[in-house]
């Protein structure tokens, strides 16, 4: 099982839709929780964090579900310039200072006029 | 400066070659890494440093051997590289283990021909 696991894409919606991307982790003891975004050929770059109370950013909302190891993402009324790649990333910390992200597969996103 | 800048952004060597990439970082963040990106794959971890140690190594073959001279640099040093190491390499900094903070450089695309 990979640590990380998200829903495989791609999604093809057009614009205004509403958009919702689930993502997974096994490790029980993961400290932190992300969405990141990443263009075709760019280094990836942080949306959001994720935390357990759930929080929002504009058109964008996260969600986190520890007891069920869950992680979720919606946009909402998508735009044009949301076409990406969303990685779900998890820090298993490591054992001394310095994080350990691991990154799930990603979900492409294409939104079409 | 909210940077991470690496050099080069662009490098094809030879199999007998030797080279380095260069990463650079002036947010004083004490963790930096590497990781290592496919195309249509997600990042993957090859070292963390913390306050200029190597914390963690995954696995990585000995032909890749990182460097931190000092906590705002670090280096990846290659030698007899495969074709199939060519790769988009990632060089990012944090401010610590929970992975906030975390920045990514623009990365460094490599050809082993």
């Amino acid at each position: 099982r990979k640590e990380v696991e998200q829903d495989p894409g791609p999604f093809n919606v057009p614009e205004g839709a509403t958009v919702a991307f689930n993502c997974t982790y096994s490790n029980s003891a993961s400290q932190s929780f992300f969405w990141y975004r990443q263009d075709c050929r760019k280094e990836p770059k942080l949306l959001m964090s994720v935390y357990s109370s759930g929080n929002e950013d504009g058109r964008f909302t996260a969600q986190l579900n520890r007891a069920s190891q869950y992680i979720s993402l919606l946009i909402r009324d998508s735009k044009l310039s949301d076409s990406a790649t969303y990685l779900c990333v998890v820090n298993m910390r490591g054992y001394n200072q310095g994080g350990k992200l691991i990154f799930g597969q990603g979900t492409e996103l294409s939104v079409k006029p | 400066d909210t940077e991470v800048t690496q050099t080069p952004k662009h490098l094809v060597m030879g199999m007998t070659n030797k080279k380095s990439l260069k990463c650079e970082q002036h947010m004083g963040h004490r963790a930096m890494y590497w990781y290592k990106q496919k195309a249509k794959k997600p990042p993957e971890l090859m070292f963390v440093y913390s306050y200029e140690k190597l914390s963690i190594n995954e696995s990585v073959p000995s032909r890749f051997s990182p460097e931190c001279p000092n906590s705002s640099l670090l280096n990846l040093h290659l030698h007899a590289l495969q074709p199939e190491d060519s790769a988009l390499y990632l060089c990012a900094s944090s401010q610590g283990a929970a992975g906030y903070g975390y920045t990514f450089g623009s990365g460094t695309r490599l050809t082993v021909v």
